[in-house]
């Protein structure tokens, strides 16, 4: 079945240093979604991207989806101690089918 | 506007009994989706319910049920509880049946352990 790998688990970065999030999926996507996770909460939907070859940003967050739409990354530029937390990439294969996530990456923010 | 609702946020149980969570999606929304977070995973998916139909099922096995009610509201029953169930249980809710194409919104999730 499908199956959608993250590199790395897990990251600790001075405050001002920037952060980038790898997704993998054994198979092609139609489209990818990110998620973020503070400790303690749920995951919060932050985008979603669909074409192959797509870059979206959002202030000092890009997140791109790779040209064969199997994998994707959020970087973020000079990371702040709000972005603590867990990022999750999820991905599906079709219409209508089930969102398979990552197992995450855990930013920690050292100020 | 109330995001989406689940109950309880805690929940204690012991090996073999069964277990009922509730979830309430957002307002308008009509679609509610089930997944189980164990500690350091990301979500696994479990069910998918709209218009109170079974749209999707996860790798769970039969002691896992759900339905959606009139009102869109939701619940996931557990029945022969084993230790492996301890997890986050999150509920979330979208528009429309095609969660593929759309944001989840999550509740804050029951918390449950077992014994």
């Amino acid at each position: 079945g499908q199956q959608v790998m993250q590199i790395p688990q897990y990251q600790h970065v001075q405050e001002g240093e920037d952060f980038t999030t790898y997704c993998n999926s054994s198979t092609t996507l139609s489209n990818i979604q990110w998620y973020k996770q503070r400790p303690g909460g749920h995951p919060v939907f932050l985008i979603q991207l669909v074409k192959s070859g797509e870059v979206k940003k959002q202030k000092r967050l890009t997140f791109q989806f790779g040209e064969a739409k199997k994998n994707s990354s959020l970087h973020i530029t000079a990371t702040q101690t709000t972005d603590v937390g867990t990022y999750f990439c999820a991905g599906t294969e079709g219409y209508g089918n089930k969102l398979v996530f990552g197992a995450g990456t855990i930013l920690r923010v050292k100020s | 506007d109330a995001g989406v609702t689940q109950s309880p946020t805690h929940l204690i149980k012991t090996r073999g009994q069964h277990v009922t969570l509730r979830c309430s999606p957002i307002s308008g929304h009509k679609s509610v989706s089930w997944y189980q977070q164990v500690l350091g995973q990301g979500p696994q998916f479990i069910f998918q319910y709209y218009e109170k139909e079974e749209r999707g099922r996860g790798n769970f096995p039969d002691r896992f049920s759900a339905r959606q009610f009139p009102n869109y509201s939701s619940e996931l029953n557990v029945n022969a509880l084993l230790l492996g169930d301890s997890a986050l249980y999150l509920c979330a809710s979208t528009w429309t049946g095609d969660t593929s194409n759309q944001p989840q919104h999550f509740g804050d999730g029951t918390r449950l352990s077992i014994l």
